[in-house]
């Protein structure tokens, strides 16, 4: 079974805080991609990675960054956090065909 | 610029009933059509569509794809407590610089009372 794991599933930060949100899994996947999720939005694609230290602009990247170090591991930054930041984030990895497996998200809370 | 939309956006029904969610896609470069469940908790994979008129099952659960008219259903019959979720429908696209990014709809959300 495919396991994407989320370093933490709530968090409360203040505005101007950077935040590190990461992300692992354990089946040597290439492509890893960041979501967030908002009422009536669906999911947004924040950025994604193709490769280790690959990393491309989805549809919403402004106030984040990422980074992929590591295969196994894909860390979302939020440089100065604001408050419409809060959010569900969702990180997914993907198999050989076009399945994305998701982690168990992180439900942020900017005060 | 590409866009997936499903309806209804919520739909509330009693247990037994059976539901058809619907996801109609304007794509370039079509390859999949995947849909998930999300209770509160991440989005759970339940089918991925290529072909057209080929159904694909799994208990009470089935979808369909018609790649000529771009849409796909998604069929619940016998539906129970425990299909209460938003049910999320993706599409895939081919090209190398793709990726494997997923273009995704807003979701339906499904209550389903006893």
């Amino acid at each position: 079974d495919v396991k994407v794991t989320q370093s933490s599933r709530y968090l409360v930060k203040r505005t101007g805080e950077k935040v590190f949100l990461e992300c692992v899994q354990d089946m040597d996947h290439e492509n890893m991609f960041w979501y967030r999720q908002d009422p009536g939005l669906g999911l947004r694609l924040i950025y994604f990675s193709y490769d280790v230290k690959m990393k491309e602009k989805g549809d919403i990247p402004e106030g984040y960054s990422v980074s992929r170090e590591k295969k196994e591991r894909f860390s979302l930054i939020l440089e100065s956090a604001s408050t419409n930041q809060t959010s569900m984030y969702l990180c997914a990895s993907r198999t050989s065909t076009d399945t994305q497996y998701f982690g168990p998200g992180t439900r942020l809370t900017v005060l | 610029e590409d866009k997936v939309v499903q309806s209804p956006l919520s739909l509330v029904v009693h247990e037994g009933d059976t539901v058809t969610l619907n996801c109609s896609y304007e794509v370039t470069n079509f390859r999949s059509l995947l849909w998930y469940k999300q209770e509160k908790k991440a989005p759970t994979f339940l089918f991925m569509l290529t072909s057209s008129g080929i159904e694909k099952k799994s208990g009470r659960l089935s979808s369909i794809l018609d790649k000529k008219e771009l849409f796909s259903i998604l069929n619940i019959t016998a539906t129970q407590t425990g299909d209460s979720a938003i049910y999320l429908c993706a599409v895939g696209k081919a090209g190398g610089t793709s990726y494997g990014k997923l273009t995704f709809g807003q979701g339906t959300i499904l209550t389903v009372h006893p």
